[in-house]
């Protein structure tokens, strides 16, 4: 266990809808990064926040978006969804920046129809 | 530009046997470099990590990874393979530049009995 917790495990919505995926971070760590992980395109990362600053942006699309609280949890929002946006969605977070080792949640499978 | 490279996609070694999982790195500066494995619907778990000084670093689970700065490379060993090492694994380099992580696309490595 590392930690980390994301909510819900899984996910089924269809195409354009909206979701919200929920990350609790380690205790003591104030980084939360956001991935995207599919079968055609390995993992993507999308964004990184610290100490609920956005400190650095990946890949990530336009329709999504995260937050990060001032209790450490992070959001991450999608909306407009396609069925290209299935994927495995993992939280990690870590102590600082990204000199540090990160911790993975268990991810949050998303499934559009 | 920050890369990260994983050439192979699987590696397959009989179980006692030594292993090699190999990652090739692009950056300016001194890398910071880590491994991480993802074993069947987890979440990645840090492995080692190599920022300054030894150039051997040894980490979870028998393994350790040789950092060799003429040939950009942080290739991952272990002694003698176990079944339960099977996994996917992923290097991953920071840049330096925004503070994010580049992982590589992973090596599917495979003991066989």
């Amino acid at each position: 266990d590392s930690g980390v917790t994301q909510t819900p495990k899984h996910l089924i919505t269809a195409t354009g809808q909206r979701v919200t995926l929920r990350c609790s971070p380690r205790s003591g760590d104030l980084s939360v990064y956001w991935y995207q992980q599919s079968l055609d395109q390995g993992l993507q990362f999308l964004i990184q926040y610290y100490n609920g600053e956005e400190r650095a942006k990946g890949n990530i699309l336009e329709r999504f978006s995260a937050q990060q609280f001032p209790d450490l949890h992070s959001e991450l929002n999608l909306s407009s969804l396609e069925l290209g946006d299935s994927a495995l969605y993992f939280c990690a977070s870590s102590v600082a920046g990204s000199a540090y080792e990160q911790y993975f949640g268990p991810g949050t499978r998303l499934t559009v129809t | 530009a920050q890369s990260v490279a994983q050439p192979e996609d699987q590696v397959n070694v009989a179980e006692g046997n030594p292993l090699t999982v190999k990652c090739t790195y692009s950056v300016s500066g001194n890398p910071y470099l880590f491994w991480y494995v993802q074993y069947p619907n987890r979440g990645l778990q840090f492995l080692l990590k190599y920022i300054t000084g030894d150039n051997l670093v040894k980490g979870s689970y028998g393994f350790e990874a040789e950092f060799n700065k003429s040939q950009t490379s942080f290739h991952l060993k272990k002694p003698s393979a176990l079944v339960s090492d099977s996994a996917l694994y992923f290097c991953a380099v920071r840049d330096f530049r925004d503070d994010k992580i580049i992982f590589g696309k992973g090596t599917r490595l495979h003991i066989l009995p």
